[in-house]
């Protein structure tokens, strides 16, 4: 079954620590994309790529850092510079072009203390 | 540049109608829309592209007013598993969405 994939569901650290989320998908897309939810709140982008070893900063990049060395996969790294991480994670990809939908993962909901 | 989506949040009898709009200060692109339920991803609605352009998913539907940098999603005799919140995602051309901040629809038996 294609679709994207995002690990794991709940993830608890301690203040200072940086945590790595995972996000994979094998629907063959081009474009990746990591977005940060917040309790009644849309959607704000962090960091999104359009091709392999080529990444942006989104709206709210501060904080946070990516890697796209694979098609497949754009992990993001919550660093402890971020001031107020506890969230929700949620990773999309679509096709190139902005007449496509984006897909999104289940997930990752981040608590820190 | 966040779009602004009105009503905030709305509640509604199974059966009935309501609008939820999408407002831009820019020009527009295209419009996506999403529902997510509590706890769970947002799920694709329909993309809209052209000025005008209005689509249909089952029971619900939407139009975009180029001129008026706005779009609006209907959503008709509403049923139960109508209930989550909805997002609008506009696009300026360069493939990246700015999302509202959603408008929370209820539906009660």
């Amino acid at each position: 079954d294609g679709g994207i994939t995002q690990s794991p569901k709940y993830l608890f650290r301690k203040e200072g620590q940086n945590v790595t989320l995972s996000c994979e998908q094998n629907l063959n897309h081009d474009a990746m994309y990591w977005y940060r939810q917040d309790p009644g709140q849309g959607l704000r982008l962090i960091y999104y790529s359009q091709i392999v070893n080529d990444f942006q900063k989104g709206d709210i990049a501060e904080g946070y850092s990516v890697s796209r060395e694979k098609k497949e996969s754009f992990p993001l790294t919550v660093t402890s510079a971020q001031k107020n991480p506890t969230a929700f994670y949620l990773c999309a990809s679509s096709p190139s072009g902005p007449a496509y939908e984006q897909y999104f993962g289940p997930g990752t909901r981040l608590t820190v203390t | 540049q966040q779009p602004v989506q009105s009503p905030q949040a709305v509640i509604l009898r199974e059966g009935e109608d309501a609008v939820i709009n999408c407002s831009s200060s820019k020009a527009l692109y295209s419009v996506h829309w999403y529902r997510q339920k509590h706890g769970e991803a947002p799920v694709f609605l329909m993309i809209l592209l052209k000025g005008g352009e209005q689509k249909g998913h089952e029971k619900i539907s939407a139009s975009f007013n180029e001129k008026k940098q706005q779009s609006s999603l209907y959503l008709t005799a509403s049923q139960l598993s109508y209930s989550g919140t909805y997002f609008c995602g506009t696009e300026f051309g360069n493939e990246k969405l700015t999302f509202g901040t959603g408008t929370r629809l209820t539906i009660i038996p």
